[in-house]
């Protein structure tokens, strides 16, 4: 059973550059996220979606665009990448949409930006 | 304040000992909580849920305190395994959005 699974696991980008971390899960989970960890501050929701078609912002949502064309997958854009950027990211789902129940994480995406 | 905050620790064991971490937290209204297990670079993992009172799963006992707005982890006999940091989680309830506050962490060391 695959789960929440994220690609790719490590990355290493130029200043100004753009890719796309992707995300997704096999549980039919309606709810999905993205959080970014860094060192002393715990993880920070980026965004997040309730269901296919539906994206909102989290604390953290600058330089980052979300979109959720489908169930399984939710997929995090980097515009314009900055050294600010420089994180682990983890995507997250959950079969319950007020989100009382466990989150489901993926393996995390190391991304470092030059 | 943050909405979760905790001891970044690190709290250093030997084994067997019993050891205890505090998270506060700020939002009243929160109903459920959560502790979360992280082992180095991996992705966290739901440890325990704590909804009223308490909650007990073999050597971990979660407990909530709602008239001080804080919720402890005590850990019984700690193995080297217990070794990890620990995530207290709230709900959050800003402007209807519907996630999970994660709390920094606090680090357990486990020592021989």
């Amino acid at each position: 059973n695959a789960g929440v699974t994220q690609t790719p696991k490590f990355q290493v980008l130029k200043t100004g550059q753009s890719m796309t971390l992707q995300c997704a899960q096999d549980m039919n989970h309606e709810y999905m996220s993205w959080y970014r960890q860094d060192p002393g501050m715990g993880l920070r929701l980026i965004h997040y979606s309730v269901g296919a078609g539906i994206t909102d912002q989290g604390e953290v949502p600058n330089g980052y665009n979300v979109s959720r064309s489908t169930t399984e997958d939710f997929p995090l854009r980097l515009l314009s990448a900055a050294p600010s950027q420089t994180s682990v990211y983890f995507c997250a789902s959950t079969g319950d949409r007020g989100v009382t129940g466990e989150l489901f994480f993926g393996e995390g995406s190391r991304l470092t930006v030059l | 304040r943050k909405e979760v905050e905790q001891d970044p620790g690190p709290f250093n064991v030997p084994e067997g000992a019993t050891v205890a971490f505090n998270c506060t937290y700020s939002n009243s209204a929160s109903q459920s909580f959560f502790w979360y297990r992280q082992d180095c670079r991996k992705e966290p993992k739901l440890l325990m849920s704590v909804y009223s009172s308490g909650n007990e799963d073999g050597r971990f006992t979660a407990q909530l305190n709602r008239a001080s707005q804080y919720i402890s982890l005590l850990i019984r006999d700690s193995k080297l395994s217990d070794s990890a940091t620990y995530l207290c989680v709230a709900p959050r309830f800003d402007t209807g959005r519907r996630a999970l506050t994660f709390g920094s962490g606090t680090r357990l060391q486990v020592q021989p």
